[in-house]
């Protein structure tokens, strides 16, 4: 089974510009998640998808940002200006609603300078 | 959502000797899951943990559920190298589905 896929590996990018991160869950998960982990942290959860739907985005900055689901499958979360304390790895999972089934991306770096 | 303390924050051993971390909660969960993460990857699911009492074993890592379900154990048993990496704690986000909140890790080193 192919895995959670996401690209790009690393961004580096100056403060107040835009960036986009693309994930690719496993086939037939309804479920999408976008965590960020800051260096020495545990991952965050921003954002959680069912299917193309939001069920949970109260962690989700929605200023500077956003994320879609469109048709159920990929996602794509933005940041749109970027600060530095927007440094950090975004990881994106996927599960077909059980714990074992959860499985995580190897995620993208994002270096805001 | 709820915090997870992990302790200890990071260790260093040899080889074949045995290791213990634990976390706990500010609240009470019905789900424990420990996952470890490796340099330049995602988390991967090690053990969960569903009844309060509950003793896990994945080779040679065991987990137990704390009976008063605000705490959680792992234990490693004759580390080897490849055992290095950050191992995190997890629980259910109480807002939503199956998202998760997690502790900030044991950064675990073994020399060989």
């Amino acid at each position: 089974e192919a895995g959670v896929a996401q690209s790009p590996r690393y961004k580096i990018i100056e403060k107040r510009q835009s960036v986009a991160f693309w994930c690719n869950p496993i086939s037939g998960h309804a479920t999408l998640y976008w965590y960020q982990q800051i260096l020495g942290q545990g991952p965050k959860l921003l954002i959680q998808f069912q299917n193309n739907g939001v069920v949970d985005d109260s962690q989700l900055p929605k200023d500077r940002f956003s994320a879609e689901r469109l048709k159920g499958v990929d996602s794509t979360l933005k940041i749109q200006p970027a600060k530095l304390e927007d440094s950090a790895v975004y990881l994106c999972a996927s599960s077909s609603d059980r714990y074992h089934g959860y499985t995580f991306g190897s995620g993208t770096r994002l270096t805001v300078v | 959502g709820q915090q997870l303390n992990q302790s200890p924050q990071s260790m260093f051993i040899q080889e074949g000797e045995d290791v213990s971390m634990n976390c706990t909660s500010s609240s009470i969960f019905n789900t424990w899951l420990w996952y470890k993460q490796d340099p330049g990857e995602g988390p991967v699911l090690l053990i969960a943990l569903y009844k309060a009492g509950e003793l896990t074993s994945n080779g040679r890592l065991t987990a137990q559920f704390g009976i008063t379900r605000k705490d959680s154990f792992l234990n490693i048993s004759a580390s080897i190298p490849s055992d290095v990496g950050i191992y995190f704690c997890a629980g259910p986000n109480s807002n939503s589905g199956y998202a998760l909140n997690f502790g900030k890790g044991t950064s675990l080193l073994v020399t060989p």
